[in-house]
C-alpha cells in the first residue's frame, strides 16, 4: 500500500498558472496510473486528467498531466486560470485493483 | 450513456445496519468491476470497496473490513453494498463508482443518534 500526499491549498490570480503535486509515499509513481479529479462544491467528483497525463474529451486543453520519477510525484497543471477553476482537486492511483485517493487540494482563484 | 443511481441513504443509529443499491444502466454490467467510494462532510474521497466483473473476488478499505460486505447481481444490473455495524465516522455520501469517468451522484448515509 502507498499513501498520495497533496497540498491542503492552492491559490493563484485568473489567467495564471498552477501546478498542484500528488507525492506517493512508496513505489514508484510510474508504476500505477495517476488520475485526477475537479470537484466543485456540491457536485460529483468529475474527471480532468486520466493516465497520467491524458484528457477527457469536453475538459478544456488548459489543463495537463505529468508524472516525476525524481520527486516521485504527480502534478496538475491548470494555465489561464478561471474563476470557474475553483473547486477542490484529487489525485487518485491504484495498486491492485484498490484505489488510493490524494487528501485533496482546495484551488483559490482570485 | 452509462447511468449509475444509488439508493438506500437514510439516518441510522451507530451499530445498525443499511443497505446501499446501485442500479447501472448504459453499459454491459457483468463486463466491469465497480467500485464503492465515499466522502464524509467537508472530506476528501475515500475508496470503500470493489467488486470483480462477477463478483467472485472482493476487497474493502481497512476502516470497513468485517463491517461491510459489497456484492451484485448481474441480472439486475444492480450493485449493493451491506453496512453493518454502523459507526459516526461512516457517515458520508457513498457513490456508486465505474471506472474514473462514470460516477453515480451518490446517496447520503448518516450515522446519528
Amino acid at each position: 500500500k502507498f499513501m498520495l500526499t497533496q497540498p491542503h491549498s492552492v491559490s493563484e490570480s485568473p489567467g495564471k498558472t498552477v501546478t498542484i503535486s500528488c507525492t506517493r509515499s512508496s513505489g514508484s509513481i510510474a508504476s500505477n496510473s495517476v488520475h485526477w479529479y475537479q470537484q466543485r462544491p456540491g457536485s460529483v467528483p468529475a474527471a480532468v486528467i486520466y493516465e497520467d497525463d491524458q484528457r477527457p474529451s469536453g475538459v478544456p486543453g488548459r489543463f495537463s498531466g505529468s508524472i516525476d520519477t525524481s520527486s516521485n510525484s504527480a502534478s496538475l497543471t491548470i494555465s489561464d486560470l478561471k474563476t470557474e477553476d475553483e473547486a477542490d482537486y484529487y489525485c487518485q492511483s491504484h495498486y491492485g485493483t484498490n484505489w488510493v485517493f490524494g487528501g485533496g487540494t482546495w484551488l483559490t482563484v482570485l | 450513456q452509462v447511468q449509475l443511481v444509488e439508493s438506500g441513504g437514510g439516518v441510522v443509529q451507530p451499530g445498525r445496519s443499511l443497505r446501499l443499491s446501485c442500479a447501472a444502466s448504459g453499459f454491459t454490467f457483468s463486463n466491469y468491476g465497480m467500485h464503492w467510494v465515499r466522502q464524509a462532510p467537508g472530506k476528501g474521497l475515500e475508496w470503500v470497496a470493489i467488486i470483480s466483473y462477477d463478483g467472485i473476488d472482493k476487497d474493502y478499505a481497512d476502516s470497513v473490513k468485517g463491517r461491510f460486505t459489497v456484492s451484485r447481481d448481474n441480472s439486475k444490473k444492480m450493485l449493493y453494498l451491506q453496512m453493518s455495524g454502523l459507526r459516526a465516522e461512516d457517515s458520508a455520501v457513498y457513490y456508486c463508482v465505474k471506472d474514473f469517468s462514470h460516477w453515480g451522484q451518490g446517496t447520503l448515509v448518516t450515522v446519528s443518534s
